[in-house]
């Protein structure tokens, strides 16, 4: 059965402390994996697509890479402002998405 | 632009009554769908449509029915509420069903079925 999971959970840290999200798939036909960002009280926003093993893509303090098991959502000095959800969906035929890291970034 | 559109924001319904969740962009986009989200559960597809007449079931399509119309409306019905139906329900367009193609999503509507 295909299977999205995202770890971990909850995540809380300082205004300038890097860190990483985790986004792990077994899945049969990967043909994309994306990620997004959810704000309270709104719906999900696009922020990265991945295709294949090594790709990588940037935008402003998020790195997202992609292995043949995984995808990580990478972090570095974030602000208050990064606080939101993260959620990672993996294409197949459909599209299955995981339950989200709930992150906090305090000054 | 105004995006993806959804009405009402929040509603409350008592078990048995229908109503209609409403749902427009204006990005031209031929693929749309409708999400509901549940506490520690991930977005789950109810109904799709690849275009204006054809639409299809997704993963959680019971006491739940679509139409489409036109290219920008994709309204959800429910027909007849239920507690278990109590969620966040969330409308998406984009170009097309392509790989390549990322989902604007609505603003959300919070239903809860007393």
């Amino acid at each position: 059965e295909d299977q999205v999971t995202q770890s971990p959970e909850a995540l809380r840290l300082q205004e300038g402390e890097s860190s990483s999200l985790n986004c792990s798939y077994t899945v049969s036909g990967l043909r994309g994996l994306f990620w997004y960002r959810q704000d309270p009280g709104k719906g999900p926003e696009f922020l990265f697509t991945l295709y294949s093993a090594g790709e990588e893509k940037e935008k402003e303090r998020l790195k997202a890479t992609l292995t043949k098991k995984e995808s990580f959502l990478h972090i570095t000095a974030p602000k208050p402002e990064d606080s939101a959800t993260y959620l990672c969906a993996v294409r197949t035929d459909k599209l299955i998405f995981g339950t989200g890291t709930r992150l906090q970034v305090f000054p | 632009n105004a995006g993806v559109t959804q009405t009402p924001k929040f509603q409350v319904l008592k078990t048995g009554q229908s109503m209609t969740l409403q749902c427009a962009q204006d990005m031209n986009h031929e693929y749309m769908s409708w999400y509901r989200q549940d506490p520690g559960m991930g977005l789950r597809l109810i109904h799709y449509s690849v275009g204006a007449g054809i639409t299809d079931q997704g993963e959680v399509p019971n006491g739940y029915n679509v139409s489409r119309s036109t290219t920008e409306d994709f309204p959800l019905r429910l027909l007849s509420a239920a507690p278990s139906q109590t969620s966040v329900y969330f409308c998406a367009s984009s170009q097309d069903r392509g790989v390549h193609n990322e989902q604007f999503f609505g603003p959300g509507t919070r239903l809860t079925v007393l």
